[in-house]
C-alpha cells in the first residue's frame, strides 16, 4: 500500500506558541488528505478535509483559526496549532487518498504536548 | 446518520483463543465496511475491508463479513497471537471514501 509519513512523531511545547506538523505521501499524488485528533482511549475525529490547492473544510466545532491547514502540493498538507493551550495536547493523525485508490492511506501520527 | 458501535474493551484472551470484536453500523445507502489496527504509539493501519453486502474481507487470519441484514461487520480470528495485542477500530467509509466514521475502538490484550 502506498505510505503516509509525518513530522515530527511527538513534539511538547510552550503554552501560546504554535506548532506545525507535515502530512507528506511518499509513492502517490494525494488529491485530499484528512487530519483527525485523538483523544486518550477515543477513536478518531475527523478535524478537516483539504483538497490540493483549495481551503479546507473544517468539520463542525473545530476552530479553522486555531488549526490552520495548508495543502500545498499532492504530497504535502500541514496542520499548524496557533497559540496551543494545554487542552491541544492530542494525538494528531494525518491520512491521504488519491484518484487511484480507493481507500485512505494513514500516517503514523504526531503526539502534541502543551506545557 | 452515520455512525459505527463496536463492542467495548478491553477484551483479554490467552494466546491461541479464538477473538470477535463485534461491530454494527447505521448508514444511508451503501457504505464499505472497514477494520482498522493501532499498535502502541503508531497510527492505523487498514486490516480488511468489504464494499458491498456479503463480501468477507480477511488478512492475516482475521475475517469479517458485511452483513447487510443485520448491519454487521464482526471482526473474527481462530487463533490470537500475542502480537495481536492492539486496538482495533471498525469504520464505514460513504463518499467515495472521502469521509470515514469510526467506532470508538477495541483494545486487545493477547496473553502467553
Amino acid at each position: 500500500g502506498a505510505v503516509v509519513s509525518q513530522h515530527p512523531s511527538w513534539v511538547i511545547c510552550k503554552s501560546g506558541t504554535s506548532v506545525k506538523i507535515e502530512c507528506r505521501s511518499l509513492d502517490f499524488q494525494a488529491t485530499t488528505m484528512f487530519w483527525y485528533r485523538q483523544f486518550p482511549k477515543q477513536s478518531l475525529m475527523l478535524m478537516a478535509t483539504s483538497n490540493e490547492g483549495s481551503k479546507a473544510t473544517y468539520e463542525q466545532g473545530v476552530e479553522k483559526d486555531k488549526f490552520l491547514i495548508n495543502h500545498a502540493s499532492l504530497t504535502l498538507s500541514t496542520l499548524t496549532v496557533t497559540s496551543a493551550h494545554p487542552e491541544d495536547s492530542s494525538f494528531y493523525i494525518c491520512s491521504a487518498s488519491g484518484n487511484s485508490y480507493n481507500e485512505q492511506f494513514f500516517g503514523p501520527g504526531t503526539r502534541l504536548t502543551v506545557l | 446518520g452515520n455512525s459505527v458501535t463496536q463492542m467495548e474493551g478491553p477484551v483479554t484472551l490467552s494466546e491461541e483463543a479464538f477473538l470477535t470484536i463485534n461491530c454494527t453500523y447505521t448508514a444511508t445507502g451503501y457504505p464499505s465496511l472497514f477494520w482498522y489496527v493501532q499498535y502502541p504509539g503508531e497510527g492505523l493501519q487498514l486490516l480488511l475491508k468489504a464494499t458491498k453486502a456479503d463480501d468477507k474481507g480477511s488478512n492475516k487470519g482475521f475475517e469479517a463479513t458485511y452483513r447487510k441484514e443485520t448491519t454487521s461487520f464482526h471482526l473474527e480470528k481462530g487463533s490470537v497471537q500475542v502480537s495481536d495485542s492492539a486496538v482495533y477500530f471498525c469504520a464505514l467509509s460513504k463518499d467515495n471514501f472521502n469521509k470515514f466514521y469510526f467506532g470508538s475502538g477495541t483494545k486487545l490484550n493477547v496473553k502467553p
